[in-house]
């Protein structure tokens, strides 16, 4: 238990639907960030948010919108994906966002896009 | 942006000390170093963080030189359970330098 939970851990969906995954942290912490990990590949970084605002947009295409309503939820929607979209989305949060590197992961949300 | 280079994988058997050195030859002064476990579709999970000498906590130690371009991770009597991807991950004082590389993967045999 990190802390930090993802929901759903696992979601198949159709290139047309739309859906979101949702992340709850509970360790009083002002950022939050979403990883990408796709099949041995590297963690991607993909947003970043700081005490509600986004501070990084790492080139993520507009199908994938992220939502951060306080400090404690943190959502990714997503419409319209493609089959290539389909890896293991990570959340974390850390004290701030100028943090020296310590993160606390979620254990994940599974996406598969037929 | 400091960039970190690792083995891609190592083997080791039950009982055996690992070692898993990183480099990271353009270390700002300011960056700390941190290392992470990753266990198959699990998020990572941090182990530990140092600046320069020798950190040591319940679970694994972290050895960095003087000029701090490389660390070593030190398991000390892995068992089964420590088969896992091993991050080292090099930032600080930026969301923007928390860049994962490949990791190392690491197998312990019985």
């Amino acid at each position: 238990e990190t802390g930090v939970t993802q929901t759903p851990r696992h979601l198949v969906m159709g290139m047309t639907n739309k859906k979101s995954l949702k992340c709850e942290q509970h360790l009083g912490h002002n950022a939050m960030y979403w990883y990408k990990q796709s099949a041995k590949k590297p963690l991607e970084l993909m947003f970043v948010y700081s005490l509600e605002e986004r501070v990084e947009n790492n080139s993520v295409p507009s199908r994938f919108s992220p939502e951060c309503p306080n400090s404690s939820h943190l959502f990714l929607h997503l419409h319209t994906l493609q089959p290539e979209d389909s890896a293991l989305y990570l959340c974390a949060s850390s004290q701030d966002h100028e943090n020296t590197g310590e993160l606390f992961f979620g254990e994940g949300s599974r996406l598969t896009v037929l | 942006l400091a960039k970190t280079t690792q083995p891609i994988s190592m083997d080791s058997y039950e009982g055996q000390e690992v070692n898993i050195t990183c480099s990271h030859n353009n270390i700002a002064t300011n960056d700390y170093i941190t290392w992470y476990q990753q266990f198959p579709s699990q998020g990572p999970r941090f182990i530990i963080q140092g600046y320069k000498t020798k950190v040591t906590n319940e679970v694994a130690s972290l050895f960095i030189p003087a000029d701090r371009k490389s660390s070593t991770l030190s398991l000390p009597r892995v068992s089964l359970s420590d088969t896992a991807v091993y991050y080292c991950l090099v930032g600080g004082g930026g969301y923007n330098k928390l860049i994962f590389g490949a990791g190392t993967r690491l197998a312990v045999h019985p």
